[in-house]
């Protein structure tokens, strides 16, 4: 059973702090990488995707890859309010079809 | 531009009883997925379509079938319910497959619960 598991949450940051969300992978040949965003008894919406080791930057979000460690994480910069979700990590293995994990839920205090 | 709709938005249903929960895309979107997602979870792969008259299975298709006749449709039938349905149902879309950079355009979601 290939497995997605996340850091089981709940994490709450003070708004304008650094909120940063794990996530590790068990398939080594897993090659695509994405983060979506889940509002509350909404549905999900993709935030980022990463392909290749290293960081990418999209706004306030970076998405970090380490294919070695088998490891993704999503860091958001100034925390707003309104980046209270449930974030799910989802890794495309062998089989290519995308496994989701189970979500780290983030709250935002003003 | 819909999207993704999704029909009903709720449904009850007793134990036994059968129903088909709708899915449309007006993307032109080879690439369908029903997803379901219970409470405190992610998302599981019940079945999906890489276009009309192409079905598979996914990770957890028991008790459920699908039919892809047209590209925009992927209706999801549940033939008898079991309390272990009981779930958040998410039909999703994308332009490529999985693991390609297509995201994923899901729908409202249908919540079914089956007492």
């Amino acid at each position: 059973q290939k497995e997605v598991e996340q850091n089981s949450g709940p994490l709450s940051v003070p708004e304008g702090a650094i909120a940063s969300l794990n996530c590790t992978y068990s398939d080594r040949v897993s090659q695509s990488f994405f983060w979506y965003r889940q509002y509350s008894g909404k549905s999900p919406e993709l935030i980022m995707s990463i392909y290749s080791n290293g960081d990418k930057e999209d706004g306030r979000f970076t998405a970090q890859l380490n294919k070695a460690s088998q490891y993704v994480s999503l860091l958001i910069r100034d925390s707003q309010p309104s980046d209270s979700a449930t974030y799910l990590c989802a890794v495309t293995g062998s089989a290519r079809q995308l496994t989701f994990g189970s979500g780290t839920q983030l709250t935002v205090l003003p | 531009n819909a999207g993704v709709t999704q029909t009903p938005k709720f449904r009850i249903l007793k134990i036994g009883q059968s129903m088909t929960l709708q899915c449309a895309q007006d993307m032109n979107h080879n690439y369908m997925y029903w997803y379901r997602q219970d409470p405190g979870m992610g998302l599981k792969l019940i079945y999906y379509s890489v276009g009309a008259g192409i079905t598979d299975k996914g990770e957890v298709p028991n008790g459920y079938n699908v039919s892809r006749s047209t590209t925009e449709d992927f209706p999801l039938r549940l033939e008898l319910a079991a309390p272990s349905q009981t779930s958040v149902y998410f039909c999703a879309s994308s332009y490529r497959g999985q693991g390609n950079n297509s995201p994923l355009h899901f729908g409202n979601g249908t919540r079914l619960t089956v007492t």
